[in-house]
């Protein structure tokens, strides 16, 4: 089974379009994260929520919003697309809990190509 | 600012060469230290966290250290499946477990 899954792996869209990205986790953690991978392979975080509820929200453009149903899912909007938000995106979950080594697991990434 | 960077960006070894990666990194407050190998078209796949100066982990030809500016990857004797980008990224006190990521190494081991 696939721990952090994310669909779709592949995304081609036009300028101006909206799209979402959906992403699930089966580890039982109670933390999710959206990063983002440029083209010069950086990773940089966007979001982060801890059971459904906004933790992190690194000055993305709120043309980017996430939502939460539940700890187990994580997804990600994008409205208006712009030709910068070209990049693959990756969904992440964790076990919170300051006395817990919470390593980070990602998963297998979506690659949204604006034209 | 809390930075982090790696070196080299690229580093080619042939098969059985053994060579060390580098991150460095200026942080306000260090809570662990990540490493992970990315696969192209893949997501980063965790390697090690080192969380005290001195600590070390090893992990087949990998050995991962931590000192109080730096973290090094050790590869031993690699392999050619031993190719891919190694991502070292830190997590901070207080950051509600976020990683800071550097911009990786891209490794190929050829035969």
């Amino acid at each position: 089974d696939t721990a952090v899954s994310q669909t779709p792996k592949y995304l081609v869209t036009q300028m101006g379009n909206d799209k979402s990205i959906k992403c699930e986790q089966n580890l039982g953690h109670d933390t999710m994260y959206w990063y983002k991978q440029d083209s010069k392979k950086f990773l940089k975080i966007m979001f982060s929520y801890n059971n459904k509820e906004l933790i992190i929200n690194e000055t993305v453009p709120n043309r980017f919003s996430p939502k939460s149903p539940d700890k187990a899912h994580l997804n990600l909007h994008i409205n208006s697309l712009e030709l910068g938000d070209s990049a693959v995106y990756f969904c992440a979950s964790s076990q919170s809990g300051q006395q817990l080594r919470n390593t980070i697991y990602f998963g297998e990434g979506s690659w949204l190509t604006v034209v | 600012e809390d930075q982090v960077t790696q070196s080299p960006e690229a580093l080619r070894l042939q098969e059985g060469e053994s060579s060390s990666l580098n991150c460095s990194y200026t942080v306000s407050g260090l809570r662990g230290l990540f490493w992970y190998r990315q696969d192209p078209g893949k997501g980063p796949e965790f390697l090690f966290t080192l969380y005290s100066a001195g600590e070390e982990k090893e992990k087949e030809r990998l050995k991962a250290t931590l000192t109080k500016k730096e973290s090094f990857l050790h590869i031993t004797a690699p392999k050619p499946e031993d190719s891919a980008t190694y991502l070292c990224a830190v997590q901070l006190t207080g950051t509600a477990s976020k990683l800071t990521f550097g911009t990786g190494t891209r490794l190929q081991v050829t035969l």
